[in-house]
């Protein structure tokens, strides 16, 4: 079975300040990884991803992610946060070989940032 | 440009009634799914489809119905079954192609109300 955890249900962080996102997941073999940002009202828009290779991803709107497959993790960082990024994160995982199933997502991580 | 169109953005369905939800995609993705979104609790699978004329349940199919006659559309059915149908309802798709080296394209959700 797969699954993803996101321990915090909101972040709050300064403007300017550097940010993180917590994600842990569980899978059977090597994972796909992805995150996703929500605004207000709309879909999911992807932010990156990792499959194989550099364990520092690098996405959309400077963020970028690391994988960390001793512990489990695929936290996403920022280092200086704006009020914009402040929306709805998402995690999502499936396992490399498990041919076209579902993305299983996490709850969601409410990110503030305060100006 | 390509992407996924849902409509309609918002939607009221009043008890005892059955409501469709539709998502048509111009990606030629073969793989399309259907999310529901409920605060705190993450996007939860109804159906996927990963052919036309087939589809599979995900963790919460019941109360809902899903067609895929064509590539292009996979609509949703809210059925008067399903108890609690106040969501935001989000569909995706991704090619086949390369099972798992992507992630999905969202549409922007419908807000489906019981009044």
């Amino acid at each position: 079975a797969q699954s993803v955890a996101q321990p915090e249900d909101q972040v709050n962080v300064a403007e300017g300040n550097p940010l993180t996102v917590k994600c842990t997941y569980s899978v059977s073999g090597n994972p796909y990884l992805f995150w996703y940002v929500q605004y207000p009202n709309r879909g999911l828009q992807f932010l990156l991803k990792y499959i194989t290779g550099d364990n520092l991803v690098k996405g959309s709107y400077g963020f970028e992610a690391e994988f960390n497959k001793s512990q489990t993790s695929f936290h996403l960082k920022k280092p200086s946060a704006l009020v914009s990024d402040s929306a709805l994160y998402f995690c999502a995982v499936r396992a490399l070989n498990s041919g076209n199933t579902p993305l299983v997502f996490g709850k969601g991580t409410r990110l503030s940032v305060i100006a | 440009d390509g992407g996924i169109t849902q409509s309609p953005k918002y939607l009221f369905r009043k008890e005892g009634q059955n409501v469709t939800l539709s998502c048509e995609q111009n990606l030629n993705h073969d793989a399309m799914y259907w999310y529901r979104q409920d605060p705190g609790q993450g996007l939860r699978l109804i159906y996927y489809s990963q052919i036309v004329n087939d589809f599979q349940k995900g963790d919460i199919a019941e109360g809902y119905s899903v067609s895929r006659e064509k590539k292009e559309s996979f609509p949703l059915t809210v059925t008067s079954a399903q108890k609690n149908p106040t969501a935001f309802y989000l569909c995706a798709s991704t090619p086949h192609t390369r099972p798992g080296d992507y992630g999905y394209t969202f549409g922007s959700g419908t807000r489906l109300t019981v009044v």
